[in-house]
């Protein structure tokens, strides 16, 4: 089992629709949970990140965490065609060097239709 | 301010070659990791280099390699070179002291072997 899950898609919505995004995971020690938009043969860019429990507004953007049920969410709303793009989710936990170390969902593949 | 900067932009190598990629971190910033993206896949954490050591390491074989010199640039190294390592080459760079550690992502190195 994967330590990140996230279904890879694709999706595909009509503009100004609401978006959910989500990952699963399976290791209770991450800590900080944050979300990538990745464009077409471009780099990760990060969007969003979360410490706890709750949720995390930004714009368009509501990030949600649970950590009971280790499951999170990306909520993109008024969706435009300039948010299609790969959506990473990233979760980072402390190893036994007491180092962060960053591990990414799949993505999920979004196309906003006009 | 610049941000991460990778070159090449594109690589074709043939099985059994050596290759090396480069990575200039974001201005400030003194560490700098290494992802491999595979077509439709979350990226993989290679290893991860601060103060010209390497930190930490993912599940990648000896194969692949790095160095960091004293301002902060990074090289990744692959040997032997096989038709499974072509993808997409992230480097990301991020500040030792934040937390969390947010990594910022350059545009990659796409590497194919023929």
């Amino acid at each position: 089992q994967k330590e990140v899950e996230q279904d890879p898609g694709p999706l595909s919505v009509p503009e100004g629709a609401i978006v959910s995004l989500n990952c699963t995971y399976s290791n209770s020690a991450f800590q900080y949970f944050m979300w990538y938009r990745q464009y077409s043969r471009k780099g990760p860019e990060l969007l969003m990140y979360t410490y706890s429990s709750g949720n995390k507004e930004d714009g368009r953007f509501t990030a949600q965490v649970d950590k009971s049920s280790k499951y999170i969410s990306l909520f993109i709303r008024d969706s435009q065609p300039s948010d299609s793009a790969t959506y990473l989710c990233a979760m980072s936990a402390l190893n036994s060097g007491g180092y962060q170390k960053v591990t990414f969902g799949t993505g999920t593949k979004l196309q906003v239709i006009p | 301010d610049a941000g991460v900067t990778q070159s090449p932009t594109h690589l074709i190598k043939t099985r059994g070659q050596q290759v090396t990629l480069r990575c200039s971190p974001k201005s400030g910033h003194d560490t700098v990791s290494w992802y491999q993206q595979a077509l439709g896949q979350g990226p993989q954490f290679i290893f991860q280099y601060y103060e010209e050591e390497e930190r930490q390491r993912g599940n990648f074989p000896d194969r692949f390699s790095g160095h960091q010199y004293p301002n902060y640039s990074s090289e990744l190294n692959v040997n032997a070179l096989l038709l499974g390592d072509s993808a997409l080459y992230l480097c990301a760079s991020s500040l030792s002291r934040d937390r969390p550690n947010i990594q910022y992502f350059g545009a990659g190195t796409r590497l194919s072997v023929l």
